[in-house]
C-alpha cells in the first residue's frame, strides 16, 4: 500500500461548491502539507502541519483552509470553490532528525475541475 | 525571500545526449538543503537528491551527475546518455534548515525534458 493516500484522485465541481480533499500517511511523519501545481508556476505551499494542534499557513492560503484530524490524516477545504483554483493537489508528509528535514513524500494527487 | 528559478521551461534531446538542467536559488540563509525531484508523464512526484547546503561535493549516481556550487547559487543536474524513460517535468527545490521553520518547500517552475528515441 502507497504510504501517503489522496482522495478522491480526480474531482469535478461546479463554481460555489464546498469541497474536501483528504490525506491519509503511514509513514509515522508529524509534518503534513498541501500543495497546488498549476502549469508553469510549480508547486506552491498552501497549508502546512506541525502536528495536529499547529497549523500554518503557506504561500496562498487563501480560499482554502485544513483539518489535522490526527497525526496521519490532514484534510484541505475549498469553502466556496472558483474556477482559477483549478489545479493537481499534493500532500506531502516530511520528517526531522539530527541531520534535519529530509526528503518530502508525496501522495499522488488530486486532479480538480471547477466549472 | 526564498527563490528558486529554473529558466528552462523545455528542453528535447535525442536519446543518449547528455543534458544539464539548470537550478538557481535565491535564500538568506546560511544553511539549507536543496533539492530534486522528477514528476513523469503518469504525475506522482519522484525524490531524487537532498543536499545540504555545507556539502559542496558533486554527486553522482549511476547516469544522473549533481553540481553544487553555492559561489554561483545553483544546483545544476545533468543526465548522461539519456533514455526515453528520462522524459519528464522536473524540479529544483530549497527548504529552510532549522526544525521551527516547517520544511517548506519552495520550487523552481520545472524542466520538462523531452527524450526522442
Amino acid at each position: 500500500d502507497a504510504d501517503v493516500t489522496q482522495t478522491p484522485r480526480n474531482r469535478i465541481t461546479k463554481t460555489g461548491k464546498r469541497i474536501m480533499l483528504e490525506c491519509s500517511q503511514t509513514k509515522g511523519h508529524d509534518r503534513m502539507y498541501w500543495y497546488r501545481q498549476d502549469p508553469g508556476l510549480g508547486l506552491r505551499l498552501i497549508y502546512y502541519s506541525f502536528d495536529v494542534k499547529d497549523i500554518n499557513k503557506g504561500e496562498i492560503s487563501d480560499g482554502y483552509s485544513v483539518s489535522r484530524q490526527a497525526q496521519a490524516k490532514f484534510s484541505l477545504s475549498l469553502e466556496s470553490a472558483i474556477p482559477n483554483q483549478t489545479a493537481l493537489y499534493f500532500c506531502a508528509t516530511s520528517d526531522y532528525s539530527a541531520g534535519g528535514y529530509n526528503e518530502q513524500f508525496f501522495g499522488p494527487g488530486t486532479r480538480l475541475t471547477v466549472l | 525571500a526564498q527563490k528558486v528559478t529554473q529558466a528552462q521551461t523545455e528542453i528535447s534531446v535525442v536519446e543518449k545526449e547528455d543534458v544539464t538542467l539548470d537550478c538557481v536559488y535565491e535564500t538568506r540563509d546560511t544553511t539549507y538543503y536543496l533539492f530534486w525531484y522528477k514528476q513523469p508523464p503518469s504525475g506522482e512526484l519522484v525524490f531524487l537528491i537532498r543536499r545540504n547546503s555545507f556539502d559542496e561535493q558533486n554527486e553522482i549516481s549511476g547516469r544522473y551527475s549533481w553540481n553544487f556550487q553555492k559561489s554561483t547559487s545553483s544546483f545544476n543536474f545533468t543526465i548522461t546518455a539519456s533514455q526515453v524513460v528520462d522524459s519528464a517535468v522536473y524540479f529544483c527545490a530549497l527548504s529552510e534548515a532549522y526544525r521551527n521553520q516547517g520544511g517548506k518547500l519552495i520550487f523552481g517552475q520545472g524542466t520538462e525534458l523531452s527524450v526522442k528515441p
